[in-house]
C-alpha cells in the first residue's frame, strides 16, 4: 500500500458525460500528479500540482482539468468523454515536486460506452 | 484505421535466474531514473531509483545501472523469484526547466518467472 487513495475504483459512462476523479496524497506530500495509462500510449503524464498551484502540464487534453485543493487531495475531471478517453487514471504523490519518488495510487479505470 | 495496442519486450526466466530489463531512455538532460514494477490492476510500484551523478546502485535483490553515455538503464533483478512477474517501467525526470516533476516513462517490459 503506497499511501495513496484513489477514488472510485471504477467508473462506467457514456459518451459526452463529464466525470470527476478524486485523489488523496500520501500524508506529508505537497505535490499529486495525473498520469493516463492506455493501451496504445502506455503511461502519459498529463499534470503536476505543487501545494495547491499547477507546477506542470503534459499533454492533457483542454477538455481535461484538474485541480489542487488546500487539504492537499486533487481531482481530475474529464468532460465531454469520448471513446478513447477510456484508460486506467493514475494519481502520483511526493513529497515536494522534482527529482524525488513518485508513490501511485491503485488506479481508477474510467470506461466510456 | 484499427488501433493497436502496445507491442512490449517480454522476458521469460526460470525461478532462480537472475533478470536483466533495460531500457532506453529518451532525454540526455534527464537527471533522476526510476524504475517501477506493475503487477496486473495495480499501481505502478516503487522500486529502485538513481540519479545521474551515478552509475550504479543497488538495493535488496535489484541493481540498476546507468550509462549516459548510450542514455540505457537497465535493472537486474538475482533469484528472480514467481512474485516478481509482472511490467516493468522504467521512467526519466528532467527537473530544470518547466518538467519539473513529469516523468516520462518507457513502454514497458513484461517479465515472467516459470516456477
Amino acid at each position: 500500500d503506497s499511501g495513496v487513495t484513489q477514488t472510485p475504483k471504477h467508473l462506467i459512462t457514456a459518451t459526452g458525460q463529464r466525470v470527476t476523479l478524486r485523489c488523496s496524497p500520501r500524508s506529508g506530500d505537497l505535490s499529486v500528479y495525473w498520469y493516463q495509462q492506455s493501451l496504445d500510449q502506455g503511461l502519459q503524464f498529463l499534470i503536476q500540482y505543487y501545494n495547491g498551484e499547477e507546477r506542470a502540464k503534459g499533454n492533457i487534453l483542454e477538455r481535461f482539468s484538474a485541480q489542487q485543493f488546500p487539504d492537499l487531495h486533487s481531482e481530475l475531471n474529464l468532460s465531454s468523454l469520448e471513446l478513447g478517453d477510456s484508460a486506467l487514471y493514475f494519481c502520483a504523490s511526493s513529497v515536494a515536486g522534482e527529482g524525488e519518488t513518485q508513490y501511485f495510487g491503485p488506479g481508477t479505470r474510467l470506461l466510456v460506452l | 484505421g484499427e488501433s493497436v495496442g502496445l507491442h512490449l519486450p517480454t522476458l521469460s526466466v526460470q525461478e532462480g535466474d537472475n533478470s536483466i530489463i533495460n531500457c532506453a531512455y529518451s532525454n540526455s538532460a534527464s537527471d533522476y531514473f526510476i524504475w517501477y514494477k506493475q503487477e496486473s490492476g495495480k499501481g505502478p510500484q516503487f522500486i529502485i531509483d538513481i540519479r545521474s551523478n551515478m552509475d550504479k546502485r543497488q538495493g535488496q535483490r535489484v541493481t540498476v545501472l546507468l550509462n549516459k553515455t548510450v542514455k540505457h538503464l537497465s535493472l537486474q533483478i538475482a533469484a528472480t523469484q514467481p512474485g516478481d512477474s509482472a511490467v516493468y517501467f522504467c521512467a526519466e525526470n528532467f527537473s530544470g526547466g518547466t518538467s519539473y516533476g513529469k516523468l516520462t516513462f518507457g513502454q514497458g517490459t513484461i517479465l515472467t518467472v516459470h516456477p
